[in-house]
């Protein structure tokens, strides 16, 4: 399987800045994808970020809000923008190999 | 719609075996995936059905009834390291661009 790090592993910010976490990947990879993690919650996925194309999100999620970047097979950015207390969350970047999705290490985001 | 059901919490002793339930309503299927996530980590992949039927994995194995919209992870020998939650998710999408997650299922195991 891949081998996926994210950059930071956590952070702590203040409401309305913003944060971008970066995501690579050891191997080319056509699809990666970006996850929220709530506490106590599920995963749900923020976005499909596609090389070469704008991201596909999904419904309750805006580009303004989480621009995402994906300048090559192998890395992704996903920027939290004018963050609030909401937004604290763990964000996991994930990769598609074979059948299979795979999950980085998550970056933990706590918002003041 | 997309509905994906697990029980919130289950409690075993070491050594048992534990059967978690999944059912899912989705608009339409592309596989099932069961992740292992422990408290302040990412999920870990644990296995994947397409097909009807058992997949068996050491001491995983996962069944599916796409029929009925259910599927089950069974855990033998549970072991003190196996207390996490598990993720029930379905591809949904065609070309399985996507992954719905269920709730999770948090398992305890006891001495």
């Amino acid at each position: 399987s891949a081998v996926i790090s994210q950059k930071p592993s956590r952070d702590i910010c203040q409401r309305g800045t913003s944060l971008t976490i970066q995501c690579q990947v050891d191997s080319q990879v056509t699809m990666m994808f970006w996850y929220r993690q709530q506490p106590g919650q599920s995963l749900t996925l923020i976005a499909t970020a596609n090389q070469g194309s704008e991201a596909t999100y999904e419904s309750g999620f805006v580009i303004d809000k989480f621009p995402i970047s994906r300048p090559n097979l192998t890395f992704s950015t996903l920027t939290v923008s004018n963050m609030s207390p909401e937004d604290s969350s763990i964000y996991l970047c994930s990769v598609k190999q074979q059948e299979t999705q795979y999950f980085g290490p998550g970056t933990r985001l706590l918002v003041l | 719609g997309q509905n994906i059901d697990q029980p919130t919490e289950m409690t075993a002793t070491e050594g048992a075996i534990v059967q978690i339930n999944c059912t899912y309503q989705t608009s339409g299927f592309n596989g099932l995936f069961w992740y292992q996530q422990h408290a302040g980590e990412a999920p870990t992949f644990l296995s994947y059905n397409v097909l009807d039927g058992l997949e068996e994995k050491g001491r995983f194995s996962s069944f599916l009834s796409r029929s009925k919209g259910y599927s089950y992870l069974l855990l033998k020998e549970l072991q003190m390291k196996d207390s996490a939650s598990y993720l029930c998710a379905v591809g949904g999408n065609t070309g399985f661009q996507k992954l719905v997650f269920g709730t999770g299922t948090r398992l305890l195991v006891s001495p």
